[in-house]
């Protein structure tokens, strides 16, 4: 089946730097693209989407870049604060259908 | 606050046994979404309703159901419940409609639900 993943399981940064959080899809037909953070005991928190016929969008301390010629979408966030701490979760909607989620990163901020 | 309400927060029950989990979805919301989150296999979608009716299908076991109610709150039914069912369930909602795959998705905070 379709299925979208990240390249990294874990990714740790020091405060103030920047992150950034890879994914990789793998239905050429998706066209909408969307990042969630969930912090723990929480549900998944809605950070920022893209569509296919974008390939940047920018938020407050977040951009997300989509590259449709090798399936990948990366997150970045700027001055990383310890309260980005979380793991960040990658959707991608095949044909304007329901969400096929990646396994997870989990950001850590160091001090 | 997502606006998305779920209970009970917290589940604890016995194999077997039959359980209903709540959620209310954001207000003028009218597709709701359940996904099942165990350590093992992350966010699994399970069935999507919208005004009512199901509108889409995941990777729901024929043990659980699922329904819409006039009033937009949704219930999900586990019954027969095993050990491997122990894991997060959240609700989500959307606008909906045509192409919703195309917009957010907002979350509740879960219930956790453990069977011993």
């Amino acid at each position: 089946g379709e299925s979208v993943g990240l390249h990294l399981p874990t990714l740790s940064v020091q405060e103030g730097d920047n992150s950034i959080i890879n994914c990789a899809y793998s239905n050429s037909a998706s066209d909408y693209f969307i990042w969630y953070k969930q912090e723990s005991g929480k549900g998944p928190q809605f950070i920022i989407d893209i569509r296919s016929n974008m390939d940047k969008r920018q938020g407050q301390r977040v951009t997300v870049l989509l590259n449709k010629t090798v399936k990948h979408l990366s997150l970045q966030i700027a001055a990383t604060q310890p309260g980005d701490s979380a793991v960040y979760f990658c959707a991608d909607s095949p044909y304007g259908q329901n969400f096929v989620f990646g396994p997870g990163t989990r950001l850590s901020v160091l001090p | 606050d997502s606006g998305v309400t779920q209970t009970p927060k917290h589940l604890i029950t016995a194999t077997g046994q039959r359980v209903t989990l709540r959620c209310s979805p954001r207000s003028g919301d009218l597709s709701v979404y359940w996904y099942q989150q165990s350590l093992d296999q992350g966010l699994q979608f399970l069935i999507q309703y919208y005004n009512g009716e199901e509108r889409a299908k995941g990777n729901i076991l024929e043990r659980f159901s699922a329904q819409q109610f006039p009033d937009l709150h949704s219930e999900l039914n586990l019954s027969s419940l095993e050990l491997g069912d122990s894991a997060l369930y959240f609700c989500a909602s959307s606008p909906g409609g045509t192409g919703s795959g195309n917009q957010p998705q907002h979350f509740g905070d879960g219930t956790r639900l453990s069977i011993l």
